[in-house]
């Protein structure tokens, strides 16, 4: 069966520091790899998406940056992090699919920056 | 372009009462409309979802909405709330493209009392 990994949980960083977050999905091949940020009091916004291996697209500017070293694995990253990063992250996979296929979510990593 | 508004930031019910969560939606066609459940440190599970089939869609745990064309709304019902429905509930929509845009809601807090 397919599960999605997300880490770390959470993670308190000060404000300049530089932010990897790392998504792995396993028991699928060639998924569509998303980054969605949920800030407090708003719904999920689309970060980041990947229909394979070196292909980002972004939806938002923003001071993050993505990236798909391998095909199961989607890596979420910042040179420097500003107050307004904080919030709630989650990776999600689908498989390619014509029309509306089902997004799949990992467990979220919760970002505080001071 | 498409985008959805969620009533209710908080509702609050007690057990074993109905449970009413409100969505409105805009689109420039015909959309595919989900509601989504959060609970408290766990991902996101869909709950069901409409895609142009029958108007009343059943989800899990007793939940169902109907897709309403005329009100452009998709609210998400419960005849009987328990205590584990306690949870933050996103109303989305979908916009496809080969790829699975998620247009999400802020969400709306479901508290359950005693």
């Amino acid at each position: 069966s397919q599960t999605i990994h997300q880490w770390p949980a959470t993670l308190v960083q000060p404000v300049g520091s530089p932010l990897s977050l790392e998504c792995t999905v396993e028991g699928t091949s060639n998924p569509n790899l998303y980054w969605y940020r949920q800030a407090a009091g708003r719904g999920l916004q689309l970060l980041f998406y990947s229909v394979g291996i070196g292909q980002i697209s972004s939806e938002v500017p923003q001071n993050l940056s993505a990236s798909r070293p391998q095909d199961r694995q989607f890596i979420l990253s910042s040179k420097k992090l500003l107050l307004s990063d904080s919030g709630f992250y989650l990776c999600a996979w689908s498989v390619p699919a014509r029309g509306h296929e089902k997004l799949f979510f990992g467990s979220g990593t919760q970002l505080s920056v001071l | 372009a498409q985008s959805v508004t969620q009533l209710d930031s908080h509702v609050s019910v007690s057990e074993g009462t109905p449970v009413l969560l409100r969505c409105n939606y805009s689109s420039s066609y015909s959309p595919s409309l989900f509601w989504y459940v959060q609970h408290p440190n766990k991902g996101l599970q869909l709950l069901l979802k409409y895609t142009s089939a029958a108007t009343l869609v059943k989800g899990i745990n007793g939940f169902e909405a109907e897709f309403k064309k005329s009100e452009t709304s998709f609210h998400l019902t419960k005849p009987s709330a328990h205590m584990s429905d306690a949870a933050e509930y996103f109303c989305v929509v979908s916009i496809s493209g080969g790829y699975n845009k998620l247009i999400f809601g802020a969400g709306t807090r479901l508290a359950v009392h005693p």
